[in-house]
């Protein structure tokens, strides 16, 4: 069975600083693998999503995330944070491409401190 | 702009009240699932659906039921609800057959927060 581990549970950070986002999962067969960004009290949005192809993926709102399939990781960076991005990220595996189910990861906060 | 609409964005309940938790979607999508979040613990899936009238458990479904009597609309059930039941709830839906669920994962509500006193 698939799992997702998203290895910090709270990452705080300045303004305009770089971040990296962990996001692990397992898996025994080919996935698909999104991110999502949650702000307080809404639901979830879709960042960014990697099915095939290039394995750099670039997402709204300046993220970008690499797929690594040796290392079975799919981390999210920013090379500059805003105030504006302290919300929290969710990663997500399809596995075997299937639209049924996604498996979630328990989530990271990021703050972004001024 | 597609949407999942939850109909109540709060909601405060009373112990042992039946509590219906409505969704609706407007994309023709043959999935729909409900989860719950509660700080910590992540999403945690409660009851999904992958067709009218059909229904499968998820991973806490104890104390839910749902309802799919359209394709469109996803009802979440409390029977008697609990002060353990306080959390976040949101409604997410996907496509199947068009592979637009394989473009954009799910679309997910805005969440109900339910409290119950």
């Amino acid at each position: 069975a698939q799992s997702v581990t998203q290895l910090d549970s709270q990452v705080p950070v300045f303004e305009e600083a770089p971040v990296e986002l962990r996001c692990n999962y397992s898996s025994s067969v080919s996935v698909y693998l999104f991110w999502y960004v949650q702000y307080p009290n809404q639901g979830l949005q879709l960042l960014l999503k990697y099915l095939s192809g290039s394995t750099l993926v670039k997402g709204i709102n300046g993220f970008e995330a690499e797929f690594n399939k040796s290392q079975t990781s799919f981390h999210l960076r920013k090379p500059s944070v805003h105030i504006s991005d302290t919300a929290e990220y969710f990663c997500a595996v399809s596995e075997g491409g299937s639209a049924r189910q996604l498996t979630f990861g328990s989530g990271t906060q990021l703050t972004v401190l001024p | 702009d597609v949407k999942v609409t939850q109909s109540s964005r709060y909601l405060v309940k009373r112990t042992g009240e039946k509590v219906f938790l409505e969704c609706v979607q407007d994309m023709d999508h043959e999935n729909m699932f409900w989860y719950r979040q509660d700080p910590g613990l992540g999403l945690r899936l409660i009851y999904f659906s992958y067709d009218v009238k059909m229904k499968e458990k998820g991973d806490i479904p104890e104390g839910y039921s749902v309802s799919r009597e359209k394709k469109e609309r996803f009802s979440l059930i409390l029977e008697s609800a609990s002060t353990n039941q306080t959390s976040m709830y949101l409604c997410a839906s996907s496509g199947e057959r068009t592979g637009s669920a394989l473009f954009y994962g799910y679309t997910f509500g805005s969440g109900t927060r339910l409290t119950v006193v």
